[in-house]
């Protein structure tokens, strides 16, 4: 069965650090995979997608997630992380029938 | 822009009582889901509609059921709500599509609480 792991549950940066949220999924066929962000009090919105193509993909609000097929991982990474990035993100494999499988999510906290 | 509005932000019901939870969305997306959202599970599927009086069970239907008779409004409803039915429930849509396929736009959710 197709499944999502994201390994941490809370992650702490300070202000300006760099950052990389880990994700490993289980699924047959060629992976669709996304990160989703959810700030307090809101639904989810998409900050970047792989399909095929070019391993690295960049995303909205200056991140970027890399596909590593040879280790089932797409982490997100952003290089200097900002107040305003505090939230919960989530990692998704898209499966048949436009279905999306969500891991169970990474709280990131921003100290300043 | 698109938009997913849920009708009821918070909502706090009784054991036993009928829930109904709403949401429209104005983009003429084909496709519907509902998910259950709970600390450390992630987003879990409970039903989702290709289209107008169609509808699929997800990975966590029992307990739940939903309506479809138009095709920018997706019901859920709580036949009898029960206190493990207590969570945030979020509303999504896109459009059908390989390319197109997860970029799922969602509402701000409804938090139930069943007492």
């Amino acid at each position: 069965a197709q499944s999502v792991t994201q390994p941490d549950i809370h992650i702490t940066v300070s202000e300006g650090a760099s950052l990389e949220l880990r994700c490993n999924y289980s699924y047959g066929a060629t992976p669709y995979l996304f990160w989703y962000v959810q700030s307090p009090g809101q639904g989810l919105q998409l900050l970047l997608k792989y399909f095929s193509g070019d391993t690295l993909v960049q995303g909205i609000k200056g991140f970027e997630a890399e596909f590593k097929r040879s280790q089932s991982s797409f982490n997100l990474r952003k290089p200097s992380v900002h107040w305003s990035d505090a939230a919960e993100y989530f990692c998704a494999v898209g499966v048949t029938g436009n279905k999306l499988v969500f891991g169970a999510g990474t709280i990131l906290r921003v100290k300043s | 822009d698109v938009k997913v509005t849920q009708s009821s932000r918070y909502l706090v019901k009784r054991t036993g009582e009928k829930v109904f939870l709403e949401c429209v969305q104005d983009m003429d997306h084909e496709n519907m889901f509902w998910y259950r959202q709970d600390p450390g599970l992630g987003l879990r599927l409970i039903y989702f509609s290709y289209d107008v009086k169609m509808k699929e069970k997800g990975d966590i239907p029992e307990g739940y059921s939903v309506s479809r008779e138009k095709k920018e409004r997706f019901s859920l409803i709580l036949e009898s709500a029960s206190t493990n039915q207590t969570s945030m429930y979020l509303c999504a849509s896109n459009k059908p599509g390989l390319l197109l396929a997860g970029e799922l736009f969602f509402g701000e959710g409804s938090r139930l609480t069943v007492l």
